[in-house]
Formats: C-alpha cells, structure tokens, sequence
C-alpha cells in the first residue's frame, strides 16, 4: 500500500513569491494535518482538515492557507513568501480526526532565498 | 508555554549501552502521546501511541512507558542503525485537532 505521498520534496522560491504543496493521504484516510518543521525544532501545526472541513488552524499567518478536495487530498498555500517560511513542511494523514493510525509523509523541503 | 519538554537534547551512545529518554508533558487531559523516529531531511516514522498511565509498548529494541506527567523510551542494547532524533507529542481531549510535539533528542550510537 502507498504510505502519505507529497510534492514537490524539494523547492527553491524567491522572497514574496507563491508556493503550492501538495499530499495525498493513504488510501482510506478521511483527515490531512500540515506541520511546519524548522531544522532543529519540532513540528509546529499548521492546519487539520476532516471531511473537507478545516478543523483546526495553528498560531500562523494568513498568508497560510490549505483546502482538501473530495478525493481526500490537500493543498497547502503559502502568499507573499518570508525567508523565515523555509522548512520542512510535513503532511499527516489519520484514519479519523483523531489521529488514529497517524502517519507523516516524506516532506517537502521549502527554501526560500 | 511548553507543553511537550524532552530530555536529553542529544545522547551518545557506545553499540550495546542502553539508556533512555524522557518526554514531560503539561497538558489539561490527555487523548494519547506519540513517539515518532526522524532520519535526517525525513519525515517521522510513527513508533507508539499509549493512551493511559502504566501503559507500555514494545518493538525490537525500544520500549516506550507512560506515567500521569511523562514518557520514557528505553532503547535496548542499540545498534548503530538506531541513531535517529527520537520525537514525542502529546494529543490533547481539548484543542483535539492537532499534535504538540517536544524538540527531540538526538541519538547516535557508536560501532
């Protein structure tokens, strides 16, 4: 069975410039979770979505934004992009909202220059 | 405030000299903890989930333990290809949509 699917993995953007990631959850998965995840550090919540619903939002800006698409697939948007938004952005995927069977793709490594 | 604490921040480990590491948690109630192992430029690989006090779980050579305030993950006579940062997070009845995850502890194991 595929595992939690992201992409790009790797990315370089300008200063100010938009990015869009993406991750397809394992088959059977109703909730996608973001994470940011600064080298050194651990991974700080982004968003959850559930049924397409957005759960939950963590302590970030608006220029962060996500959906989920009937498929059970997400989008992450990142506007107007800082040099502090380079990371790992990590994508979850849980059976339920309650992050049963909850596991982490491989990333997209963000660099903004 | 921190909620999830871990600790050491790095341990270094000789092949076959076991040790532990600690996760203190402060949270209102508690849904589950996580313990996740991270390769370097990785995403984390789920390990354990325990849900209740005196609660413990086993694979290979790790065995996770938890108590009312905290975690421990015992790593048995490691070997080299356990070097890893080891994180854990809590999963809160409130505020139920997400994980808090501590910093991590960095562990290498010598040949």
């Amino acid at each position: 069975d595929a595992g939690v699917t992201q992409s790009p993995t790797h990315l370089i953007k300008t200063r100010g410039q938009h990015v869009t990631l993406r991750c397809s959850p394992i088959s059977g998965h109703k909730s996608v979770s973001w994470y940011q995840q600064v080298l050194g550090q651990g991974p700080q919540f982004i968003f959850q979505y559930y049924e397409k619903e957005e759960r939950g939002r963590g302590n970030f800006p608006d220029r962060f934004s996500a959906r989920q698409f009937p498929n059970y697939s997400s989008e992450l948007n990142v506007n107007a992009l800082l040099l502090g938004d380079s990371a790992l952005y990590l994508c979850a995927s849980s059976l339920d909202r309650g992050y049963t069977e909850a596991f982490f793709g491989q990333g997209t490594r963000l660099t903004v220059v | 405030e921190d909620q999830v604490t871990q600790s050491p921040e790095a341990l270094r480990l000789q092949e076959g000299e076991s040790s532990s590491l600690n996760c203190s948690y402060t949270v209102s109630g508690l849904r589950g903890l996580f313990w996740y192992r991270q390769d370097p430029g990785k995403g984390p690989e789920f390990l354990f989930t325990l849900y209740s006090a005196g609660e413990e779980k086993e694979k290979e050579r790790l065995k996770a333990t938890l108590t009312k305030k905290e975690s421990f993950l015992h790593i048995t006579a490691p070997k080299p290809e356990d070097s890893a940062t080891y994180l854990c997070a809590v999963h809160e009845l409130f505020n139920d949509y997400k994980l808090s995850f501590g910093a991590g502890t960095t562990v290498t194991v010598r040949a």
